[in-house]
């Protein structure tokens, strides 16, 4: 079973850009979570869907959102990015919420 | 205010000993702990979880301790062996009232084996 995929690896933008992330979850599974990793701040949570629907959600500003698709494929979007925004965005997918959760690969985003 | 620690920021292991790495938490409606293991460019892989009912949960060569009373859980690697190295996070999460949860991470701890 293929795992969690994300697109794309690696990204370079400017401050004031914005930037969209794809996450493809495990087949079969319907929960998908953003997360975000930094030296300085290590992993923390951005948020959770399921069912399309945002189940929770970490302490970032509005300028972090996502959705999520019928077929459980989730994007996050970045508006207006900082260059604190620099990070590894981690994607993990679950059955269900509640559930134990897979990673996927990661997306390396610079912001310069 | 970090409620997952890991105080050891790296540790260093002879290949086939016990290597032991330690987590301690503060928010007590934590209700379920999770390893995970990240090589350099991964994403975490699972390791192995406990619920807050238990206080053992083995899996082949891992094993996790969780004692609620200290907030405290470790996570046993016997015997140790060279593609154990990596970096380890400890995580833990509460569901709320949608049945959603939220990992939260401690810091990572960097294992080294040495053959």
């Amino acid at each position: 079973k293929a795992g969690v995929t994300q697109t794309p690896r690696y990204l370079i933008k400017t401050r004031g850009q914005q930037v969209t992330l794809s996450c493809s979850p495990i087949s079969g599974h319907r929960s998908v979570s953003w997360y975000q990793q930094t030296p300085g701040q290590g992993l923390q949570f951005l948020f959770e869907y399921f069912s399309e629907t945002q189940r929770n959600k970490g302490n970032f500003p509005g300028r972090f959102s996502g959705r999520q698709f019928s077929n459980s494929r989730s994007e996050m979007n970045v508006s207006t990015l900082e260059l604190g925004d620099s990070a590894l965005y981690l994607c993990a997918s679950s059955l269900k919420p509640g559930t134990t959760q897979y990673f996927g690969p990661g997306t390396r985003l610079l912001v310069l | 205010d970090q409620q997952v620690k890991q105080n050891s920021p790296s540790l260093s292991v002879q290949e086939g000993r016990i290597s032991i790495l330690n987590c301690d938490y503060t928010n007590s409606m934590f209700d379920y702990f999770l390893w995970y293991k990240k090589y350099p460019a991964e994403g975490p892989t699972f390791l192995i979880s406990i619920s807050s009912i238990k206080d053992k949960n083995e899996d082949g060569r891992f094993t996790v301790f969780l004692n609620k009373s200290a907030k405290h859980l470790s996570l046993h690697i016997v015997p140790s062996q060279p593609g154990d190295s990596a970096v380890y996070f400890c995580a833990a999460t509460t569901i709320n009232f949608q049945g959603a949860q939220k990992l939260v991470f401690g810091q990572g701890t960097r294992l080294t084996i040495n053959p």
